[in-house]
């Protein structure tokens, strides 16, 4: 079953401003996970918080993970063309069961 | 040095044919998944290896076999091939660094079956 749901589904930006996406979940986990997919190109992992943990940051990127309300924000800060691109929300369920379980993905357009 | 590897890239096939689609880590990982990606995107897990050993078989038809002759590969096999199973499917692996960074994909294949 579906774990992540994300939002928005699509959104555009100017190149140079702020791209937030939010990513919603069902069951208590160990970690959330953000990945990013380039059109016809395989999953990348950007950056993974943990359960006990309410916000990380690597370079551009700003995560934010609020388990009471089973919910994350995956924020890029400055954006560039080269950002275009799907992103995943994906969680590691508390059960362990060793499998991540991901959204639908927020199309990223980066606009020039 | 590609970390995990996917062969072939793109497979098309008539239904109702056998075909194989085979990965390869060279990350040293104990774990190894097939996940299906269809064509909204939507991306779910079929099956997961962990030391050549089955640990994760989600509903999938048996059709799907997947098969494991050591760590660091993990193959799939579909029988009789049906439109339905156009997709792209992705392998990827974890290790025992996976609760800081995650999985490693491979770039996928893109099964088209007509």
């Amino acid at each position: 079953s579906q774990q992540g749901e994300e939002d928005p589904q699509a959104l555009s930006i100017q190149e140079g401003e702020n791209a937030t996406m939010n990513c919603s979940y069902k069951t208590s986990i160990n970690n959330l996970q953000w990945y990013r997919q380039n059109s016809g190109r395989g999953l990348v992992h950007l950056i993974l918080i943990r359960s006990n943990e309410r916000e990380k940051h690597s370079g551009r990127l700003r995560v934010t993970l609020d388990t009471s309300k089973k919910s994350s924000s995956l924020l890029i800060t400055a954006s560039r063309a080269a950002d275009t691109a799907s992103y995943f929300c994906a969680t590691e369920r508390m059960n362990r069961d060793d499998k991540i379980i991901f959204g639908k993905g927020t199309r990223l357009h980066i606009l020039p | 040095d590609t970390a995990v590897s996917q062969t072939p890239k793109y497979l098309v096939t008539q239904m109702g044919n056998d075909k194989s689609i085979k990965c390869e880590q060279n990350l040293g990982h104990d774990t190894m998944y097939w996940y299906k990606q269809d064509s909204k995107k939507f991306l779910k897990i079929m099956f997961s290896y962990n030391n050549k050993e089955l640990i994760i078989n989600e509903t999938v038809p048996n059709r799907f076999s997947p098969k494991s002759p050591d760590k660091a590969h993990l193959n799939l096999h579909i029988n009789s091939l049906e439109l339905g199973d156009s997709a792209v499917y992705f392998c990827a692996s974890s290790g025992r660094d996976r609760p800081n960074y995650g999985y490693t994909f491979g770039s996928g294949t893109r099964l088209t079956v007509v």
